[in-house]
């Protein structure tokens, strides 16, 4: 995983509670991605965010999710309200150079809606 | 829409045999490909990238395929490994976008 570190590795919650997932980026590094994965599928693009700023949040749902990187500590996805639907892998990513083109991912958070 | 998609969802090889895993792409502007490698329960793990100004890479018994003519990607796996086995993905990234598109995935399978 190249030093992405991701925890919870599994979560289970039940519909209605609310879900927080971390990440840290490679050490050094001030940008991460998130991508979804649903069960035999691909990775889909959610959000990417600088230290204290969201550069493209183009593939956020628009209600429930919410993704922050702040000055300090790791990066957070927060869903709300959780619903079945969103049982998937939730990977994050970060680039191996600042602003470089070749991106490693951590081994994901496995959220689980009971 | 997906700009990036595969030919086959499930490739089955013989041991020692090489692989080759295919990729379709449809936006001609992106110049900047990457394959991982996704084992169950695991993170996607990088294998070899290659840019568009490129058509052929090398790695260790690994190597990438670009035909932008026809927008193809291919990854072949020389002397295929039981470790090899895992479901693969292309991506590709835009030059001006900040995020990789992935497809939708080839399980690979390697029997002994």
């Amino acid at each position: 995983n190249a030093g992405v570190m991701q925890n919870p590795r599994h979560l289970v919650r039940r519909r209605g509670q609310e879900a927080r997932l971390r990440c840290s980026p490679m050490k050094g590094h001030s940008h991460v991605y998130w991508y979804r994965q649903l069960p035999e599928e691909g990775l889909k693009f959610m959000v990417y965010l600088q230290k204290e700023n969201i550069i493209d949040e183009s593939g956020m749902p628009k209600e429930r999710f919410s993704a922050e990187f702040p000055k300090e500590g790791p990066s957070i996805l927060r869903i709300q309200q959780v619903v079945r639907g969103d049982s998937a892998a939730y990977f994050c990513a970060s680039p191996r150079d600042p602003g470089g083109n070749t991106i490693y991912f951590g081994e994901g958070s496995w959220l689980t809606v009971v | 829409g997906e700009n990036v998609g595969l030919h086959l969802p499930t490739l089955s090889v013989q041991e020692g045999d090489n692989s080759i895993i295919n990729c379709a792409y449809s936006n001609s502007a992106s110049d900047y490909f990457i394959w991982y490698k996704q084992e169950s329960g695991k993170g996607p793990q990088f294998i070899i990238d290659i840019r568009s100004n490129m058509d052929k890479r090398q790695g260790q018994r690994v190597t990438v395929l670009l035909n932008k003519t026809v927008k193809h990607l291919s990854l072949q796996i020389a002397a295929t490994q039981p470790g090899d086995s895992a479901v693969y993905f292309c991506a590709e990234k835009l030059n001006a976008g900040n995020m990789l598109t992935f497809g939708g995935g080839t399980r690979l399978m390697v029997k002994p």
